[in-house]
């Protein structure tokens, strides 16, 4: 069964503090996405990495950064945590070949900033 | 520009009656188009997708979507909603050779028993 997990489910954070948010696939994607739910946004792409070492911005970068080391992982840092990214973290995973097909999501990480 | 609009944040339907979500998009060339659902705190997974082939789409669960290029739509449906669909949809659309997929606000739906 395909999956892709995030390391954290539920954190508590304060203002200011460094966070990393982790995710691992074990399909063998190259693409991975990291996005923001928020209510009444939908989901919002913050980053996405297509190969090992390799990143893009989305459309929410600012505040945030990423890291591909390995294929199968790639980690979402804030590196001074706001409370107004206080959200709902979401990881995706999918194929290539031009990213027509599906994306494969994890449960979701729940970040509260005080 | 793509862009997803879904109308209807919240939708109420009794147990056994049709449910219709609604989606349109807006896209310069065809674009692929997805159905995700997400049960309470759980991430997103694939209901059904149009990539061009059929335009009437049939997904896990039951639902079917219909493509209509005249009416840039892809509504969602189903005949006879159960207690177990209640959770949030989003519909999403996607380019060929695109790494981004555009999600719609989401449609929380409501089964009433």
């Amino acid at each position: 069964d395909v999956k892709v997990t995030q390391s954290s489910r539920y954190l508590v954070k304060r203002t200011g503090e460094k966070v990393f948010l982790e995710c691992v696939q074990d399909m063998d994607h190259e693409n991975m996405f990291w996005y923001r739910q928020d209510p009444g946004l939908g989901l919002r792409l913050i980053y996405f990495s297509y190969d090992v070492k390799m990143k893009e911005k989305g459309d929410i970068p600012e505040g945030y950064s990423v890291s591909r080391e390995k294929k199968e992982r790639f980690s979402l840092i804030l590196e001074s945590a706001s409370t107004n990214q206080t959200s709902m973290y979401l990881c995706a995973s999918s194929f290539a070949a031009g990213f027509t097909g599906e994306l494969f999501f994890g449960e979701g990480s729940r970040l509260t900033v005080l | 520009a793509q862009s997803v609009t879904q109308l209807g944040s919240h939708v109420s339907v009794s147990e056994g009656a049709l449910v219709l979500l609604r989606c349109n998009y807006s896209s310069s060339v065809p674009p692929y188009l997805f159905w995700y659902v997400q049960y309470p705190n759980q991430g997103l997974q694939l209901l059904l997708k149009y990539t061009s082939a059929a335009t009437l789409v049939k997904g896990i669960n039951g639902f079917e979507a219909e493509f209509k290029k005249s009416e840039t739509s892809f509504h969602l449906t189903k005949p006879s909603a159960h207690m177990r669909d209640a959770a949030e949809y989003f519909c999403a659309v996607a380019l060929t050779g695109g790494f981004k997929t555009i999600f719609g606000a989401g449609t929380r739906l409501f089964v009433k028993a």
